[in-house]
């Protein structure tokens, strides 16, 4: 298997534009997480899915962010507007069971 | 609000020592532990995952619960400099035991 795929992997862009973040969990799993990571605040739970439904998007910081799982082979996290505050790696991560497995993260800077 | 606290670190061991990682958990009721290494750079991979009081073993990795205590530790033998990583301590977050929220990590430096 391919693993969980993210793309893009570095994304720069200007406060105030759209920024959307794709990821492709692993076939077969049931259950799909998006994490934020910086330096200051480690690696934060922002959203969850099982069975393509959300769970918890208690993590989620402000209205301007909004999450999909249309189908179980796709989701997308979208930030609109974005924020310099943004900046972070966005990893997203797929389980069957309790064992997560992470993407390869995408570097997102907001100038 | 669920917690997990780790020693930010760094940890500075030799070539051949035992690094001794720990964690603590704010939420009695948890049930899964987990323990992920994240190299610079890198995305977080699983090591290993105890859900029982006492030691659990997996190579030169030793994973130890004390639910009593709401501590686990991560001990690892004959400490290499490929060691040399961030490790991540993760607690389940709900009874499903599918989310979790994880400590913001222990530096390992292993020298040779």
């Amino acid at each position: 298997d391919a693993g969980v795929i993210q793309s893009p992997r570095h994304e720069v862009t200007e406060m105030g534009q759209e920024v959307t973040l794709r990821c492709k969990p692993i076939s077969g799993h049931n259950s799909l997480f998006w994490y934020r990571q910086t330096m200051m605040r480690g690696l934060e739970l922002l959203i969850y899915f099982n069975n393509n439904v959300p769970i918890d998007d208690s993590g989620m910081p402000e209205d301007r962010f909004s999450a999909k799982m249309p189908n179980a082979s796709f989701s997308t996290l979208k930030i609109q507007p974005s924020e310099p505050r943004d900046s972070a790696v966005y990893f997203c991560a797929s389980s069957l069971r309790e064992t997560q497995y992470f993407g390869p993260g995408t570097r997102l800077l907001v100038l | 609000q669920k917690e997990v606290e780790q020693n930010s670190g760094p940890l500075s061991v030799p070539e051949g020592a035992i690094a001794s990682l720990n964690c603590t958990y704010s939420d009695r009721g948890s049930q899964s532990f987990f323990w992920y290494r994240q190299y610079s750079g890198k995305s977080p991979e699983l090591i290993m995952f105890i859900y029982s009081n006492g030691d659990k073993e997996d190579g030169r990795f030793t994973a130890q619960l004390n639910k009593a205590s709401q501590y686990v530790s991560l001990l690892i033998r004959d400490s290499q400099p490929s060691d040399s990583a961030t490790y991540l301590c993760a607690v389940n977050l709900n009874q499903a035991g599918t989310a979790l929220i994880f400590g913001k990590g222990t530096t390992l430096s292993v020298s040779s």
